[in-house]
């Protein structure tokens, strides 16, 4: 069964540096998403991406974060200067167009700043 | 903007019982409302969703209900195995002609299935 992958599983990182998260969305899907989860909280919207562009981000996805996709494969979130609050599970998600609208995540990218 | 609370936070029953986790939401024109299974370490699984064309919808041991009136949905698992055990989240989403817009969570609850 298709499903959504991510790289890496785990990234450290010092305060102040760039990190890049990377995602394969399903290979069909059109829609494309991120969000993050702090530790024992609620998973949380970032941003969604359709058509080459941003259809919609959240107070959170502020001038520090930007997403890419940089070919027919790969969606990336990109934080510029990381700060220890940004430490949290980040999931990529996809969904198809069409009849079903189900969003798929993959199994986490785990962002700590140290 | 949607508020989706979600009750109980923890929950443990017998293996064999049921077990049934409820979700309001606030935005009536959320219409899409899907059920996410967390297991430990890994990312949300999509179990379930309804649309707010229907009032339930089952699948095996695992049915969700939704109120419109009241903007209440829940999630019932009944014969609960050992393998049920996980953080299950409910979310509201609107579907648009253009695809979902953002999913907002609830809180999640803590399923404990006690063998």
């Amino acid at each position: 069964e298709p499903e959504v992958t991510q790289t890496p599983s785990h990234q450290v990182t010092q305060m102040g540096q760039e990190v890049i998260l990377r995602c394969v969305p399903i290979s069909n899907h059109l829609y494309f998403y991120w969000y993050r989860q702090i530790l024992g909280q609620k998973v949380e919207f970032l941003v969604s991406f359709y058509n080459n562009e941003i259809s919609e981000k959240s107070e959170i996805f502020d001038d520090q974060f930007s997403v890419e996709r940089p070919d027919g494969s790969n969606f990336t979130l990109k934080i510029r200067s990381t700060k220890l609050e940004d430490s949290a599970m980040y999931f990529c998600a996809s969904s198809e167009s069409g009849r079903s609208y189900e969003q798929y995540f993959g199994p986490g990218t785990r962002l700590t700043v140290t | 903007g949607e508020n989706v609370e979600q009750h109980p936070s923890t929950l443990s029953v017998q293996e064999g019982d049921s077990a049934v986790i409820k979700c309001t939401y606030s935005d009536s024109a959320s219409n899409y409302f899907p059920w996410y299974k967390q297991e430990l370490g890994k990312g949300p699984q999509l179990i379930i969703d309804i649309r707010s064309n229907v009032g339930e919808k089952k699948d095996q041991r695992i049915a969700v209900t939704l109120n419109k009136t009241a903007k209440h949905f829940s999630l019932h698992i009944t014969e609960t195995q050992p393998e049920d055990s996980a953080v299950y989240f409910c979310a509201a989403s609107i579907e648009s002609n253009f695809g979902n817009e953002k999913l907002t969570f609830g809180t999640g609850t803590r399923l404990t299935i006690i063998p």
